[in-house]
């Protein structure tokens, strides 16, 4: 079946400095990915998606490339702040499968 | 517009009770979705319904829950009866509709359960 692995958190990192979380997928087909936020206390948020591979998804100074011949969706900001703090679903959905397959999730804190 | 209203917000209650969980999707979208979310287990998907019918309960944990959607309005969780271990957050969301697996599906604020 469809999975997602995300890299193990939690991850804290210096305001300013460059995120990245990994995210790899298993499916079969052409699967569309996503890039949930969910901040204390709240719902999943949608960050960003990519639907068709080469495609880059990006939001908030966030961006993913869908990579198909890695099979990756990795998020990355350039410069983070104490607002991006939060935890980082990946996520899929496939053709014929509409349920949204979720990555273990990342947390992220940002430190002043 | 208003995004997907979850009601109660919070819910404590004790083992042996009947626990219910309401969810209004956004109008106009005819897919809804009922996650679970645990520190143990992350998310896990419990059912999802298009145009009202249940399409996938193969995340339901057991006989004790049940979901239904009355009408394109209106979705109910219910939990009879609840146990400890059912403690988690509960999210409902919604999405556009079937067959529309690159849109987004918008989330709840969630219902924090505790069973004591």
């Amino acid at each position: 079946g469809d999975s997602v692995t995300q890299m193990e958190g939690p991850v804290t990192l210096s305001e300013e400095a460059f995120l990245t979380i990994n995210c790899t997928y298993t499916a079969t087909g052409y699967p569309s990915l996503f890039w949930y936020v969910q901040y204390p206390g709240e719902g999943l948020q949608l960050l960003l998606k990519a639907t068709k591979a080469d495609d880059k998804g990006s939001n908030k100074g966030f961006e993913a490339t869908y990579r198909k011949e890695t099979t990756s969706f990795h998020l990355e900001k350039g410069s983070v702040q104490v607002s991006d703090s939060a935890v980082y679903f990946c996520a899929l959905t496939n053709f014929g499968n509409e349920k949204l397959t979720f990555g273990t999730g990342t947390r992220l804190t940002i430190i002043p | 517009d208003a995004g997907v209203i979850q009601s109660p917000r919070h819910e404590v209650t004790e083992m042996g009770q009947e626990v219910t969980l309401r969810c209004k999707p956004i109008s106009g979208h005819n897919s809804l979705f009922w996650y679970r979310q645990t520190m143990m287990r992350g998310l896990e998907l419990l059912i999802y319904f298009n145009n009202n019918v249940p399409i996938d309960d193969s995340g339901m944990p057991e006989d004790r829950f049940s979901a239904k959607m009355p009408n394109a309005s209106f979705s109910t969780l219910k939990i009879q009866p609840s146990e400890p271990r059912d403690s988690a957050v509960y999210f409902c969301a919604s999405r556009t509709g079937p067959g529309a697996s690159t849109d987004t599906q918008y989330f709840g604020p969630g219902t924090r359960l505790t069973v004591l």
